[in-house]
């Protein structure tokens, strides 16, 4: 079955330190694949996507995906974190046919001043 | 941003009782999405649609129905709600591809909360 996995629920990190988001997708096919990020009470705002070509892709706000193929994983990542990062990711994988998308739990990331 | 609005909002129900909930788009895209999102299983897909008239089940769709008779519009009906049916239900767009894909990024509405007591 299709599925995408993102192991922790809850990161907590210093404003200023790096942050790293795991995802991991189980597909029949290799997918698109995006994160999106939702600050509370609202939508979901598109932070990047990977749809081929070069496996490290960038984003909006300062944030970078890397694509690994072996390794069935999308994790995102930001060099230093803002106070205005506080928010819950999310990790999807997309079929190119139907543009269905299969969601990770989500992790909420809280930063600490 | 997309031009997607959802109505209402928010709303309050009872169970048994009938819910329609609309998305509205502005950008002409051809797909459209229901998504419903719950504490620990993110966003599953309700029903989409890929055209006027089309429309096809997605993960969690029973008790669900959906219309699309304009490209503008996507309904979603609960015919008759349930306290499980309580969630904060999104739409989504997207265009149709280029480059060998049908289909594109999908951009979200900005949601609606329903409460099913």
């Amino acid at each position: 079955a299709q599925s995408v996995t993102q192991p922790d629920i809850h990161i907590t990190v210093s404003e200023g330190a790096s942050l790293e988001l795991r995802c991991n997708y189980s597909y029949g096919a290799t997918p698109y694949l995006f994160w999106y990020v939702q600050s509370p009470g609202q939508g979901l705002q598109l932070l990047l996507k990977y749809f081929s070509g070069d496996t490290l892709v960038q984003g909006i706000k300062g944030f970078e995906a890397e694509f690994k193929r072996s390794q069935s994983s999308f994790n995102l990542r930001k060099p230093s974190v803002h106070w205005s990062d506080a928010a819950e990711y999310f990790c999807a994988a997309g079929s190119s046919n139907t543009g269905k998308l299969i969601f990770g739990q989500g992790t909420t990331l809280q930063v600490k001043p | 941003d997309a031009g997607i609005t959802q109505s209402p909002r928010h709303k309050v129900t009872e169970t048994g009782t009938p819910v329609t909930l609309r998305c509205h788009q502005t950008e002409n895209h051809r797909y459209m999405y229901w998504y419903r999102q719950d504490p620990g299983h993110g966003l599953r897909l309700i029903h989409y649609s890929y055209g006027v008239k089309d429309t096809d089940k997605g993960e969690v769709s029973d008790g669900y129905s959906v219309s699309r008779s304009k490209t503008e519009d996507f309904l979603l009906t609960l015919e008759s709600a349930t306290s499980s049916q309580t969630s904060v239900y999104f739409c989504a767009i997207s265009e149709s591809g280029t480059s060998g894909r049908n289909v594109e990024t999908q951009y979200f509405g900005p949601g609606t909360r329903l409460l099913v007591l």
